[in-house]
């Protein structure tokens, strides 16, 4: 069965700092990978999507890059935090295919930039 | 443009059945899902349906498609405690699977 792991949990890190968070999928082959940020007001943003290895869609500009070194491996960086990038970060992938292909979860990354 | 709509608050009390709504924009959605997120925890798949159905039915869980209208429904029906959560409903976005996100209905349920 496939799963996705994302760390840290939890990160508190200052105001210019660098930021990398990791996400790994387990289990497939060749998915389409997703940052998404959830803010304080709840609603989902999505940031990145990856339909392959160095292949980055962004959605928004920002403070935040996301790389795809490996096929099932998506690492969202930063250079220098700002405040508002506070918030929690959700990795997900799906299935590269027409039809239903919902995406699926990891547990998220709360990041406080302080 | 794409949008999707949700109320942001339904409580309810225990054993009744919670109708939670959406509303969403792209015609062109074949696939509209459904999402329990649980405090600090990320999105679960609850269900889904296919845009040619109206109704599918997964033991509590009954989801309404008015495609006209462009309205989803959740019912959950005997609604648990455990169940307290924010539902997200999500249409996806064509080709690049890029699902779009409702706001988000709280769901608290009253013992």
């Amino acid at each position: 069965s496939q799963t996705i792991h994302q760390w840290p949990a939890t990160l508190v890190q200052p105001v210019g700092s660098p930021l990398s968070l990791e996400c790994t999928v387990e289990g497939t082959s060749n998915p389409n990978l997703y940052w998404y940020r959830q803010a304080a007001g709840r609603g989902l943003q999505l940031l990145f999507y990856s339909v392959g290895i160095g292949q980055i869609s962004s959605e928004v500009p920002q403070n935040l890059s996301a790389s795809r070194p490996q096929d099932r491996q998506f690492i969202l960086s930063s250079k220098k935090l700002l405040l508002s990038d506070s918030g929690f970060y959700l990795c997900a992938w799906s299935a590269v295919r027409w039809g239903n292909s919902p995406l699926h979860f990891g547990n998220g990354t709360r990041l406080t930039v302080t | 443009g794409e949008d999707v709509e949700q109320s942001l608050f339904l409580s309810v009390r225990e054993g009744d059945s919670s109708v939670i709504n959406c509303t969403y924009t792209d015609s062109s959605s074949t696939y509209l899902y459904w999402y329990k997120q649980e405090p600090g925890a990320g999105l679960q798949l609850l269900t889904y349906i296919f845009s040619n159905m109206d109704m599918k039915q997964d033991q509590r869980l009954t989801v309404l498609l008015n495609k006209k209208d462009k309205h989803l429904s959740l019912r959950i029906a005997d609604t648990q405690t455990g169940d307290s959560a924010i539902y997200f409903c999500a249409e996806n976005g064509g080709a690049t699977n890029k699902l779009i996100f409702g706001t988000g209905t709280l769901l608290a349920v009253q013992p």
